[in-house]
């Protein structure tokens, strides 16, 4: 276990709805990143947060927004859901910048789109 | 921007066999991380195992080593005495570690299955 957490574990949604997605950091990691897991592929990066603010995107669209609260825990929303909005939706924290710090991972929320 | 090529979809051995997974990558820079992560059944991605691109030694934890060859940017992951409980997803990922905020760029993955 990594001391990461997300909720929910699993999500059923319709197109064109609106999504909110939970993570809770490793206790004293202050950077958040969230990933989207495709079925059979690797998870690609959406965004990452430090120390509430964004501070790196990949390459998601602006639905996909976030939030990093004062306690580290992080949200990730998705508007407009599509068809291809289906994966599994990973958070992972790190101490200080993943770029120095290895990232943890949680268990992650499946997301279905109908 | 990077790439992480893993070139075996599924590989499947013995209990106690050596297995070595692949991994090339592609980048422009110098200053880099490379990781292996397990994903197994339960989807929680675990890290294996971490390497600083500029140490020259191959890092090893327990039963899994790396060999990682700059030059030719490989970076494959050997699991030596495999157990049941190393069947899962593995997957090689690559950070730039000189500033910025890229996040973590993997490769498709390999399915290891520990046969009985």
């Amino acid at each position: 276990e990594t001391g990461v957490t997300q909720s929910p574990t699993h999500l059923i949604k319709t197109r064109g709805q609106q999504v909110t997605l939970r993570c809770s950091s490793q206790s004293g990691h202050n950077t958040v990143s969230w990933y989207q897991q495709a079925l059979g592929q690797g998870p690609q990066f959406i965004f990452q947060y430090y120390r509430e603010e964004e501070n790196g995107r990949g390459n998601f669209p602006p639905r996909f927004s976030g939030l990093q609260f004062p306690n580290y825990s992080s949200e990730l929303n998705v508007n407009a859901l599509e068809l291809d909005d289906s994966a599994l939706y990973l958070c992972a924290s790190s101490l200080g910048s993943p770029q120095q710090e290895t990232q943890y991972f949680g268990p992650g929320t499946r997301l279905l789109v109908l | 921007a990077q790439t992480v090529t893993q070139s075996q979809p599924e590989m499947s051995v013995q209990e106690a066999e050596t297995v070595t997974l692949s991994c090339t990558y592609d980048t422009s820079e110098n200053n880099y991380y490379l990781f292996w992560y397990k994903q197994p059944p339960s989807r929680q991605m675990i890290l294996v195992i971490r390497q600083e691109a500029y140490k020259q030694q191959n890092a090893t934890e327990n039963r899994f080593s790396v060999n990682f060859q700059k030059a030719a940017k490989s970076f494959s992951l050997k699991i030596s005495d495999s157990q049941l409980g190393d069947t899962a997803m593995y997957f090689c990922a690559f950070v730039y570690s000189g500033g910025g905020a890229d996040g973590l760029t993997f490769g498709k993955g390999t399915h290891l299955i520990i046969q009985p």
